[in-house]
């Protein structure tokens, strides 16, 4: 059974500080990884994906993914209060008959304290 | 506008009782997708769709039925509802093809419901 695993948290991290959030995914065909932030009663959004091996920086994210070990991370810099949400991290377990079905992990939830 | 959208937002209904949920996307997508999230807030995937097929987590309970009267459209029926079935449901849609975007899931704002 695909798995993805993610500490629950909460993480908790001073305003300005860099948070540090880590997956592990046990299937080894994935191909493509996802970092989702979702607020308490909202829905999932999708802020990060990255497919090849290394890091990928969209401003204050960074997501860094290594296959080898099959581990995948979101660095977030100057942490804000605003960015407090729990995140999923997402890898695609690719179905061949029909459409793509995410494999989420269970979230990690992150409180950025003023 | 909104991209992905389900209605009713929360559902409130007695165990036994049959109900629907909908969703509608106006993104285009080719593919759509149920998931649930429990109270422990774990987002599992129900069922994929396209115009093509239907894939089905084979935990999910036959109770749990997905009708799509067009590509924009899937949505969820659920028969004889019971109390475990009280979570979020999201639905959601993608892009299925080649290149660097697989996967990537629009979410529309969920579904709380509640059985009593």
């Amino acid at each position: 059974q695909k798995e993805v695993e993610q500490n629950s948290g909460p993480l908790s991290v001073p305003e300005g500080a860099i948070a540090s959030l880590n997956c592990t995914y046990s299937d080894r065909v994935s191909q493509s990884f996802f970092w989702y932030r979702q607020y308490s009663g909202k829905s999932p959004e999708l802020i990060m994906s990255i497919y090849s091996n290394g890091d990928k920086e969209d401003g204050r994210f960074t997501a860094q993914l290594n296959k080898a070990s099959q581990y995948v991370s979101l660095l977030i810099r100057d942490s804000q209060p605003s960015d407090s949400a729990t995140y999923l991290c997402a890898v695609n377990e690719k179905n061949n008959n029909a459409g793509n079905m995410l494999t989420f992990g269970g979230g990690t939830r992150l409180m950025v304290k003023p | 506008d909104t991209a992905v959208s389900q209605t009713p937002k929360y559902l409130v209904t007695q165990m036994g009782n049959d109900k629907s949920i909908k969703c509608e996307q106006n993104l285009g997508h080719d593919t759509m997708y149920w998931y649930k999230q429990d109270s422990k807030k774990f987002l599992k995937i129900m069922f994929s769709y396209n115009n093509k097929e239907l894939i089905i987590n084979e935990t999910v309970p036959n109770r749990f039925s997905p009708k799509s009267p067009d590509k924009a459209h899937l949505n969820l029926h659920i028969n004889s509802l019971e109390l475990g079935d009280s979570a979020v449901y999201f639905c959601a849609s993608s892009q299925v093809g080649q290149g660097a975007f697989l996967g990537e899931a629009f979410f529309g704002q969920g579904t709380r419901l509640t059985v009593v």
